[in-house]
């Protein structure tokens, strides 16, 4: 069974940068899974920060950037803000019309 | 502006129905594929199904296929979800989204489904 991972939890001082990845527990993860990241923050519906791999969604800082980085895809925040504080959850197209996320990050800007 | 309404949650009895609605408006609905996710308390976010612009393509994640029936009515900008045999582990808030272009793109404000005896 195809499993995306990624880490529990982050945390980064305000200003500084933090990169957040996105595996597979068997392969690697390219372009042609087309990853997606999205942000959410208690009580809320997610948000959509970066589709294909790296093309930021309307309204989206420039300080979030998506890329591929090694087997797994990354979001990396530049310039961290305290509003920045919330899970993180990437998605993977796995073909056929199906999908998988992973299990999330927590961030904590501290 | 877009929006996407999700409604049809509620508490039910393991083994029972529901049926989930969403209503889109502010873009063209026929012509995004939708999908619906699903988080259960406290945990991370799942997907669940897919359905093509026209209805003509359905995909579901394994644990609800054969209970689960994605559905649109372009006519009425509405996405469906039936919902049956439903058990202990399908609570949680299930949100309508977008799905064209790799991506979930827009998102309803989600609907909460508890299944408890």
């Amino acid at each position: 069974q195809t499993v995306v991972t990624q880490e529990p939890s982050f945390s980064v001082s305000p200003g500084g940068t933090v990169t957040l990845t996105c595996g597979l527990n068997s392969g690697s993860v390219s372009t042609s899974y087309y990853p997606s990241w999205y942000q959410q923050t208690p009580g809320q519906a997610p948000r959509t920060l970066i589709y294909r791999t790296n093309i930021r969604s309307s309204g989206v800082p420039d300080r979030f950037s998506g890329s591929i980085l090694g087997n797994k895809a990354a979001l990396t925040i530049t310039g961290a803000q305290a509003d920045d504080e919330s899970d993180y959850y990437c998605a993977l197209y796995m073909g056929r019309g199906t999908w998988a996320f992973g299990g999330g990050a927590k961030l904590t800007v501290l | 502006e877009v929006q996407l309404v999700d409604s049809g949650g509620g508490l039910v009895q393991p083994g029972g129905s529901l049926r989930l609605s969403c209503a889109a408006s502010g873009f063209t609905f026929s012509n995004d594929y939708m999908s619906w996710v699903r988080q259960a308390p406290g945990k991370g976010l799942e997907w669940v199904a897919n359905i093509k612009v026209d209805g003509s393509e359905k995909s579901y994640e394994d644990s609800v296929k054969g209970r689960f029936t994605i559905s649109r009515d372009n006519a009425k900008n509405s996405l469906y979800l039936q919902m049956n045999s439903l058990r202990d582990e399908d609570t949680a808030v299930y949100y309508c989204a977008t799905s064209s272009g790799y991506r979930f793109g827009y998102w309803g404000r989600g609907t909460l489904v508890t299944v408890s005896s």
